[in-house]
């Protein structure tokens, strides 16, 4: 089945450690996009890739990184968590970066940051 | 600054119809999306706009006036499956998507 996959699907991370969040699509989707969303606050971009080898920042990048070797994979990593990244982590992909720009978005990981 | 502003919550019963709207500023305009969330699930695609005027499908029409900044999402023949949360997010001058923080929509026998 066609779609984004994320894993973990929920992960409890003591203050300091690093973490990555992985992210799959079988589309073939060109951009992709990593998005966090907090309670009462829009969806907030972190990071995004127009296609595989480049990378942007969004509205809130720091403390994240991101890779996009290939086309499929757009892994999320936090080299040393903080309680203020307590939130849910959605991925995203979509055909083009212009036009219609249909995101799809994946399960999402809820990430507790103690 | 980009600002997106819709409703925190609102309250419908079932059968009845519902508007959701959607004011906006952003650097650029390349399109409005409209997405549904439910609780604890990812957004779902519902509906875009580029031009003026409305957009209907099914149960759902968007409409869209650019001059004014404004969308409104319609909901007609509520349904308790309707209940979610739902998305306004725009497309800026660079083509990245802003969004609004949702508008809750409870929906009542």
């Amino acid at each position: 089945i066609a779609g984004i996959t994320q894993a973990p699907t929920s992960q409890i991370l003591a203050a300091g450690r690093r973490m990555t969040l992985r992210c799959t699509q079988d589309m073939r989707h060109n951009a992709m996009y990593w998005y966090r969303q907090d309670l009462g606050l829009g969806l907030r971009l972190i990071h995004y890739s127009n296609t595989a080898g480049t990378t942007g920042k969004g509205e809130v990048p720091d403390g994240y990184s991101v890779s996009r070797a290939n086309t499929d994979d757009f892994p999320l990593t936090l080299a040393s968590a903080v309680p203020s990244q307590t939130s849910v982590y959605f991925c995203a992909s979509s055909d083009s970066l212009a036009g219609v720009n249909e995101q799809f978005f994946g399960p999402g990981t809820r990430l507790t940051v103690l | 600054g980009q600002n997106i502003d819709q409703p925190t919550e609102m309250t419908a019963t079932e059968g009845a119809i519902v508007q959701i709207n959607c004011t906006y500023q952003t650097s650029g305009f390349n399109g409005l999306f409209w997405y549904q969330q439910h609780a604890g699930e990812a957004p779902t695609f519902l509906s875009y706009n580029v031009l003026d005027g409305l957009e209907e499908k099914g149960r759902f029409s968007s409409f869209l006036s650019r001059s004014k900044g404004y969308s409104y999402l319609l909901l007609k023949e509520l349904q308790m499956k309707d209940s979610a949360s739902y998305l306004c997010a725009v497309t800026d001058s660079n083509y990245q998507l802003i969004w609004g923080a949702g508008t809750k929509l409870i929906i009542k026998p």
